[in-house]
């Protein structure tokens, strides 16, 4: 089944403990992408990537990193969790080589910074 | 990104067509338009995409006038299922950022 999986799904952690989102997809899509939603602000893209080894800024990047050494993978890092970064979480891939191609996402991790 | 603005929440009952308009006044020459819907506690999901006049999938059907300033979506029969959020979007296909506003919240009821 073609799709794209995130895990964790939940995930309660502390201030300042680093913390990984792993995001795979099974597509051999191009483009990646991550974003945040929270209530009122609809969904934030934090960081993008057009193909392996190649990622950039979105919207909101401050507090995270990724990379994207295959092509199927591309988690995202946060080095030192802050309770402003509690939040729910979207991977999405694309068919084509930007953003406005068609994009899956992911379920979603729904992160709390305690 | 061209700006759009689109109502906050609609309600409709059960086999009604349910339209919604979304509005992007500086809508750019190579821009397209895009929408998607967002069921609770899941991701977005792809809907439809166009860039003139009309475009029709199973799911729904896109209707862009003539200045383009404008689109409404067309949801029809409307069940119980398509209780969502409805985000419309404006942008250019060579474009790597994409952020999506708060959408419009359409509640069917029985």
């Amino acid at each position: 089944e073609a799709q794209v999986t995130q895990n964790p799904r939940y995930l309660i952690t502390v201030t300042g403990k680093k913390l990984t989102v792993t995001c795979s997809q099974n597509m051999n899509h191009e483009y990646m992408s991550w974003y945040r939603q929270d209530p009122g602000l609809g969904l934030r893209q934090i960081y993008y990537s057009m193909n392996v080894e190649v990622t950039d800024k979105g919207d909101v990047p401050e507090g995270y990193k990724v990379s994207r050494k295959e092509k199927r993978n591309f988690p995202l890092i946060l080095e030192s969790p802050s309770p402003n970064q509690t939040s729910l979480y979207f991977c999405a891939s694309s068919t084509g080589t930007s953003a406005w191609y068609e994009q899956f996402f992911g379920p979603g991790t729904r992160l709390t910074v305690l | 990104l061209a700006k759009t603005t689109q109502p906050i929440s609609m309600d409709s009952y059960e086999g009604q067509e349910v339209n919604i308009t979304c509005s992007h006044n500086n809508i750019a020459t190579n821009d397209y338009i895009t929408w998607y819907q967002q069921f609770p506690s899941q991701g977005p999901r792809f809907i439809i995409q166009g860039y003139k006049t009309k475009v029709t999938n199973e799911v729904a059907s896109l209707f862009i006038p003539a200045d383009r300033k404008s689109s409404t979506l067309s949801l029809p029969r409307v069940s119980l299922s398509d209780t969502a959020v409805y985000y419309c979007l404006v942008g250019v296909f060579n474009d790597y950022k994409l952020s999506f506003g708060a959408g419009t919240t359409v509640t069917v009821r029985a």
